[in-house]
């Protein structure tokens, strides 16, 4: 398995100002996947990070409200921009490592105030 | 469109008994993965354990098993000698392998599963 881990792993934040989550993996992988789990729900496809491409976004999630970086094969770095309340959630990445296991990071818990 | 379907949003079980937790699917794709995950209350996702849909075997891994099956599109998790620390959120996921997947997972709505002593 895959051993991931994320930073912050909690933050609270003034609304207007913007945090980036860092992802770290101790093996390198083609995919990384960043998730949201708003309060009381369940997780949520943000976008899918390529190494060496622009990531894709899901419906709902724009590039300039949570731009990633993929700078290499063992690290991604998602940025919340110009909080809210609304984003209040936990932030998880994820891999896929082995093939067809997947396996998550601890996850940011971000509170907006 | 894929997806996952959790009917029970809390079950409770007493501590040394088994529980099974339901998860039904629905997809396209001819080949595909499912997962069960464990959340507890500290927020980290656990993998538990993996299905493919060409396995022949249901899956195990410990206590917990995956009563897979296909026909029915059912993927129910059964933990067996339940423990305290087995109260925790779990969720069941999909993965496809064809149709464009990039690979992510497809998340039910999650069970809450609470062990009395």
């Amino acid at each position: 398995s895959a051993v991931i881990s994320q930073k912050p792993s909690r933050d609270i934040c003034q609304r207007g100002t913007s945090l980036t989550i860092q992802c770290q993996v101790d093996s390198q992988v083609t995919m990384m996947f960043w998730y949201r789990q708003q309060p009381g729900q369940s997780l949520t496809l943000i976008a899918t990070a390529n190494q060496g491409s622009e990531a894709t976004y899901e419906s709902g999630f724009v590039i300039d409200k949570f731009p990633i970086s993929r700078p290499n094969l063992t690290f991604s770095t998602l940025t919340v921009s110009n909080m809210s309340p609304e984003d209040s959630s936990i932030y998880l990445c994820s891999v896929e490592y082995p093939a067809e296991e997947q396996y998550f990071g601890p996850g940011t818990r971000l509170t907006v105030t | 469109a894929q997806k996952i379907t959790q009917t029970q949003p809390g079950m409770f079980v007493q501590e040394k008994e088994a529980v099974t937790l339901d998860c039904t699917y629905d997809t396209s794709d001819p080949s595909y993965g499912l997962f069960w995950y464990k959340q507890p209350s500290s927020g980290e996702m656990i993998f538990l354990i993996y299905q493919g849909s060409y396995d022949q075997q249901n899956a195990t891994e410990g206590r917990y098993s995956l009563n897979f099956q296909k026909a029915r599109k059912s993927a129910n998790l059964v933990i067996s000698a339940s423990q305290l620390g087995d109260s925790a959120m779990y969720f069941c996921a999909m993965r496809g392998f064809y149709g464009g997947s990039q690979g992510n997972l497809i998340f039910g709505k999650g069970t809450k599963l609470s062990v009395k002593p």
